[in-house]
């Protein structure tokens, strides 16, 4: 089993459509949790951190349930830049970052 | 421009040749990471430096390889007589750890595609 694990995808929604994305880890003792952001060709970059209370930024909400090893990414309203594929991270202390497979997004006009 | 660097940007090389990578982190970052990326995969990890002290090597990672960080600065990594199958993508990135607190996100410079014909 893969120490972090997203759904396959691909996702091709249209636009305004809101769009779910889910996360699974098998270490226990990960701490920090992330969602990247990586356009084709492109370098990862940070989308949002992920915080044991769920947090929101605009049209993005991430949940860790740290009893089920469990993250999501809410998408609302999409838009078309919001095309690219989504990796799940996690970091344990003093650890490195372990990234999931990543789930593709089309947001379709 | 204060952000992660690698340089090169792309490098075709023969089969046998050997390769160096090399990446400039954020200059307050004692963390610094490499990674291989292959189409259609997330980001797998080689290996990764805290200032200059090696912490810990994947097992991907086979003898072919090597990573420095010889000052805690800018970080090289050879790949020697390389292989068909050693064509992806080399991310390096860097982040703080600081002391007694979890670690902050890590910046992800635009890579090193490697080509080998």
């Amino acid at each position: 089993r893969k120490e972090v694990e997203q759904d396959p995808g691909p996702f091709n929604v249209p636009e305004g459509a809101t769009v779910a994305f889910n996360c699974t880890y098998s270490n226990s003792a990960s701490q920090s949790f992330f969602w990247y952001r990586q356009d084709c060709r492109k370098e990862p970059k940070l989308l949002m951190s992920v915080y044991s209370s769920g947090n929101e930024d605009g049209r993005f909400t991430a949940q860790l349930n740290r009893a089920s090893q469990y993250i999501s990414l809410l998408i609302r309203d999409s838009k078309l830049s919001d095309s690219a594929t989504y990796l799940c991270v996690v970091n344990g202390y003093g650890q490195n970052f372990v990234f999931g497979p990543g789930t593709r997004l089309s947001v379709l006009p | 421009d204060t952000g992660v660097s690698q340089d090169p940007r792309h490098k075709i090389t023969k089969r046998g040749q050997n390769v160096t990578f090399r990446c400039d982190p954020i200059s307050e970052h004692n963390r610094l990471y490499w990674y291989r990326q292959t189409l259609g995969q997330g980001p797998e990890f080689l290996t990764y430096f805290q200032n200059e002290a090696q912490l810990e090597k994947s097992r991907l990672l086979s003898d072919r390889f090597s990573a420095e960080r010889p000052k805690g600065s800018f970080s090289t990594l050879e790949i020697q007589r390389t292989e068909q199958g050693d064509s992806a993508m080399y991310l390096c990135a860097s982040s703080l750890l600081p002391h007694r607190t979890l670690n902050t996100e890590a910046f992800f410079g635009q890579g090193t595609r490697l080509t080998v014909v």
